[in-house]
């Protein structure tokens, strides 16, 4: 297992179209989460799975946010008409819960989206 | 990062100690972590500590607890042109949902 991955780590959209980003979390770690990064800020909360039930979803995920976690393992996260405002960096991170020794959340690299 | 409040730029000379502060608000934080950010990448832990615990020393790493103050800070020592990032402090309250600040940009001059 090669950590949390995300695809893809770029993505140029023009203003209005939909995009969809994956997360492969890490295989053993049952919780994953999504998270927006803009610029000079901290990771600000999206929503977060445990296995495939969505526990939370955070005010800052409108109507055009959706995220899926179908069988417990992937996740996407599709943004219906972006706008200018999407344009982020949309970080994808597991852990376990319960937590035993190993209680870190581990990130992917992120995707990040340009909306033009 | 509204609950967890950090310093927003550190200026360290190479070879000089490096001190990152943080504090939080949710006291029922179990676990506190730090995570750095290097330029287009995504964070990678450095380290973390156990709400029980007042101290953790993980090579140049020195973590202090304060949480009767809610105080958290990191210490790098022997600072390094890599180690300028942006390091975010994040906490992690009773629902397990890691929340962090707003990042502290480490800039190491020669």
């Amino acid at each position: 297992d090669t950590g949390v991955s995300q695809d893809p780590r770029h993505k140029i959209t023009k203003r209005g179209q939909n995009v969809t980003f994956r997360c492969d979390p890490i295989s053993e770690h049952n919780r994953l989460y999504w998270y927006r990064q803009t610029l000079g800020q901290g990771p600000e909360f999206l929503t977060y799975f445990q296995n495939e039930a969505q526990l939370e979803k955070s005010r800052l995920l409108s109507d055009r946010f959706s995220a899926e976690r179908p069988k417990g393992s992937f996740s996407t996260l599709e943004i219906q008409r972006t706008e200018q405002g999407d344009s982020a960096m949309y970080l994808c991170a597991s852990s376990s819960f319960p937590p035993g020794g190993d209680t870190e959340a581990f990130f992917g690299q992120g995707t990040r989206l340009t909306v033009v | 990062g509204e609950d967890v409040e950090q310093s927003l730029f550190l200026s360290v000379r190479e070879g000089d100690s490096s001190v990152i502060n943080c504090t939080y608000t949710d006291s029922s934080s179990t676990y506190l972590y730090w995570y750095k950010q290097e330029p287009g990448a995504g964070l990678q832990l450095l380290t973390y500590i156990f709400s029980n615990m007042d101290m953790k020393q993980d090579q140049r790493l020195t973590v202090l607890l304060n949480k009767k103050d809610k105080h958290l800070s990191l210490r790098i020592a022997d600072t390094q042109t890599g180690d300028s990032a942006i390091y975010f402090c994040a906490e992690i309250p009773n629902d397990y949902k890691l929340s962090f600040g707003a990042g502290t940009t480490v800039t190491v001059r020669a």
